[in-house]
This record gives C-alpha cells, sequence and structure tokens, in this order.
C-alpha cells in the first residue's frame, strides 16, 4: 500500500500558485520524501525532494512540515503544460518505491 | 541527456502469446525497473533488476518474467498473454541504489490483450 495520502484532483487558475499537499503520517526518520509528475502519454519525470529542510529548484519548491508528516509542493506560477497527474512518494532505505494514486492538477485558463 | 526508450508505444496481442516488452537505457545505470500503470491503481511495481542478470520481484511479479542480459538492457515477459495483463507497462532506470537518486522513465507501452 502506498505511504502517502493525497486529494484525487485539484484545480487552479493559470498563472497563480498551486499548493499540492501530501500526508505521509508512518514516515519514518530514514524515507525521503519524493515528487514526481506526470504529463499526458508519458512517463513519470522527476520533480524534487527532500528530507528535512525545505527545497527550491527550477520547478518547483518543496515544504517539509517541522514533524515530517506531511509535505506540500508548491509551483510558483502555474501554466497550461503544469497540467498532470503528481505523486508524492517515501523511498526509504529498501528502495521499495510505492506510487499511490497521485493528484491529477487541472489549470484552468 | 538521460534516456530510456521502450520498444513499442503500442502493442496489441492475443490471450495465450509470449510477449516481449524491451526497455533501452543509454545512461550506464546500474538499475532497472517494470511497473504496470492502471486507472485508479497508479504504478505498481512489477520486477526490478539491480545488476547484469540479477532480478528481484515486485509487488505483483504473477504472470511475467524478466531478463537483464545486458547492463543497458531490461526485457520484460508475458509466457501467456491473459486480457488481465492489459496494461499501460513503464520502464524506467537509476544510477544507483539509493534514497536520493532520481527515477528516469520511459514514454510507456500500452499492451491490449485481445
Amino acid at each position: 500500500d502506498a505511504k502517502t495520502t493525497q486529494p484525487n484532483s485539484m484545480e487552479s487558475n493559470e498563472e497563480e500558485p498551486v499548493h499540492l499537499p501530501c500526508n505521509h503520517s508512518t514516515i519514518s526518520g530514514t524515507d525521503y520524501i519524493h515528487w514526481y509528475r506526470q504529463l499526458p502519454s508519458q512517463g513519470p519525470e522527476y520533480v524534487i525532494h527532500g528530507l528535512t529542510s525545505n527545497v527550491n529548484n527550477r520547478m518547483a519548491s518543496l515544504a517539509i512540515a517541522e514533524d515530517r508528516k506531511s509535505s506540500t509542493l508548491i509551483l510558483h506560477r502555474a501554466t497550461l503544460r503544469d497540467a498532470a497527474v503528481y505523486y508524492c512518494i517515501l523511498i526509504g532505505r529498501d528502495d521499495k518505491i510505492i506510487f499511490g494514486k497521485g493528484t491529477r492538477l487541472h489549470i484552468l485558463p | 541527456d538521460v534516456k530510456v526508450t521502450q520498444s513499442s508505444r503500442y502493442l496489441v496481442k492475443r490471450t495465450g502469446e509470449k510477449v516481449f516488452l524491451e526497455c533501452v537505457q543509454d545512461m550506464d545505470h546500474e538499475n532497472m525497473f517494470w511497473y504496470r500503470q492502471d486507472p485508479g491503481l497508479g504504478l505498481r511495481l512489477i520486477y526490478f533488476s539491480y545488476d547484469v542478470k540479477m532480478k528481484e520481484k515486485g509487488d505483483i511479479p504473477e504472470g511475467y518474467s524478466v531478463s537483464r542480459e545486458k547492463k543497458e538492457r531490461f526485457s520484460l515477459i508475458l509466457e501467456s498473454a491473459s486480457t488481465n495483463q492489459t496494461s499501460m507497462y513503464l520502464c524506467a532506470s537509476t544510477e544507483n541504489p539509493g534514497v536520493t537518486d532520481t527515477q528516469y522513465f520511459g514514454p510507456g507501452t500500452r499492451l491490449t490483450v485481445l
């Protein structure tokens, strides 16, 4: 079973920030939080990952709660090309990667 | 640029046929993975491999086998295809086994078994 819980779908307006939540209440101390996204008709692609501190890269930001039981992927200015399914995944020492159902993000023009 | 390619984007086979899905990566990665993706179920791991001639079962290996004779190539085999194996199949690779390593995915093969 997936170790994360995400909303099934979300909507956002184009050019506005998007906050995608993820709950992972059973996270262990050595689990990293990874985010991937899957554009229509493509394989998933890496977005960002982190352990404890907030992380930024050219695609997004990752905000991790202090108790690490939840995290939020932030797209600072959504475009139509950001419409995708976003997966929040925990990856631990056993290297087993379990993808949940993800959040389908709709961007409204 | 990192590249994972899969032999076919779309494939149609008949029940009972032997099916080969090929995946090739050009990044000299150690680890390769096969997933299937179904509506409402997300991605599920079928098999993975950490080295040539090495394989490990994932969450749903039944009805599948794999082959890794060369580092760059990982094949998924359906010995006798069945209709419940109609799905999207995704191959991925990572450089090293590790909690921070990025998975690179291929474009997927949509298999239909009639």
